[in-house]
C-alpha cells in the first residue's frame, strides 16, 4: 500500500531534549516536505526536499533541521525543542515538484 | 509572494443542501491549485487539482471546483452534501520559483453538516 509513515504519532517531551520525527515513503517520490499545523494558521511549510541531498527552507524553518540521505526518508530534527514548537506535524511527498502531495497521518508534539 | 485566502472559517449546511467553499489566491503567474480535505485525527487527502486546461475540474466524492483567472478564485462545490463530508477543507496554491516549488495553504474552512 502506498503510504507516508510518520513516527511517533504522539510525543510529550520537555524543553531542550533533542528529538527526531521520522518520515518514510514507499512510493519512490522525489519531493518530500514537512508542515506544521496550528489552529487558525493552517499548514505552514517548514522544510522541503527536491531530491536526495537537496533540501531548502520553507516558511517557518527556525528551530528545525532536516536531512535527505535516502530517497525514502526525510526526518525532522528538533535540536533543542521549545514550547512554541508544540504543534501537529505532517510529512508529505509527491512524485516530483508540482504533483499532488500525499500526506502522512501526522505527529502531535507537546513540548513542556 | 503567493497567498491563499479562505474567507469562511466555519460553514454549516444541512444534509442534502448544496455547498460552495471559497478560495482566493494571489500570485503573479498562473499557479496550480489543489483542494484537500482533513477529517478529524487524519492527514490531508487530495480532493482535486488544477494545473491547466479545462477550468472546471472534477474530484473525488462528488466535488468539483472552477478556476476563474479573472477573479483569482478556485471555489469548491458539491451539489448535495452528505453527513460524511463534515471535515476541514484546505485550498492550496503552488508555483515554481527558481527551480523549486512553493506550496502555500489557506487557513482552512471547517464544514459542519446538520442532519
Amino acid at each position: 500500500e502506498a503510504q507516508v509513515t510518520q513516527n511517533p504519532r504522539y510525543l510529550i517531551t520537555v524543553t531542550g531534549k533533542k528529538l527526531t520525527v521520522t518520515c518514510s515513503q514507499n512510493m519512490n517520490h522525489e519531493y518530500m516536505s514537512w508542515y506544521r499545523q496550528d489552529p487558525g494558521l493552517g499548514l505552514r511549510q517548514i522544510y522541503y526536499s527536491m531530491n536526495v541531498e537537496v533540501t531548502d527552507k520553507g516558511d517557518v524553518p527556525e528551530g528545525y533541521k532536516v536531512s535527505r540521505k535516502e530517497k525514502r526518508n526525510f526526518p525532522l530534527i528538533l535540536e533543542s525543542p521549545s514550547p512554541n514548537q508544540t504543534s501537529l506535524y505532517f510529512c508529505a511527498s509527491s512524485l516530483r515538484v508540482g504533483q499532488p502531495q500525499h500526506f502522512g497521518d501526522g505527529t502531535r508534539l507537546s513540548i513542556l | 509572494a503567493q497567498s491563499v485566502t479562505q474567507p469562511d472559517i466555519h460553514i454549516t449546511v444541512s444534509e442534502g443542501a448544496s455547498l460552495e467553499l471559497r478560495c482566493n489566491y494571489s500570485y503573479g503567474a498562473t499557479p496550480y491549485l489543489f483542494w484537500y480535505v482533513q477529517s478529524p485525527g487524519q492527514g490531508l487527502q487530495l480532493l482535486l487539482k488544477y494545473f491547466s486546461g479545462d477550468t472546471l475540474v472534477q474530484g473525488i466524492k462528488g466535488f468539483e471546483a472552477e478556476f476563474k483567472r479573472s477573479q483569482s478564485s478556485f471555489n469548491l462545490r458539491k451539489p448535495s452534501v452528505h453527513w460524511s463530508d463534515a471535515a476541514e477543507y484546505f485550498c492550496a496554491v503552488g508555483a515554481f520559483k527558481g527551480g523549486s516549488e512553493k506550496l502555500v495553504f489557506g487557513k482552512g474552512t471547517k464544514l459542519t453538516v446538520n442532519p
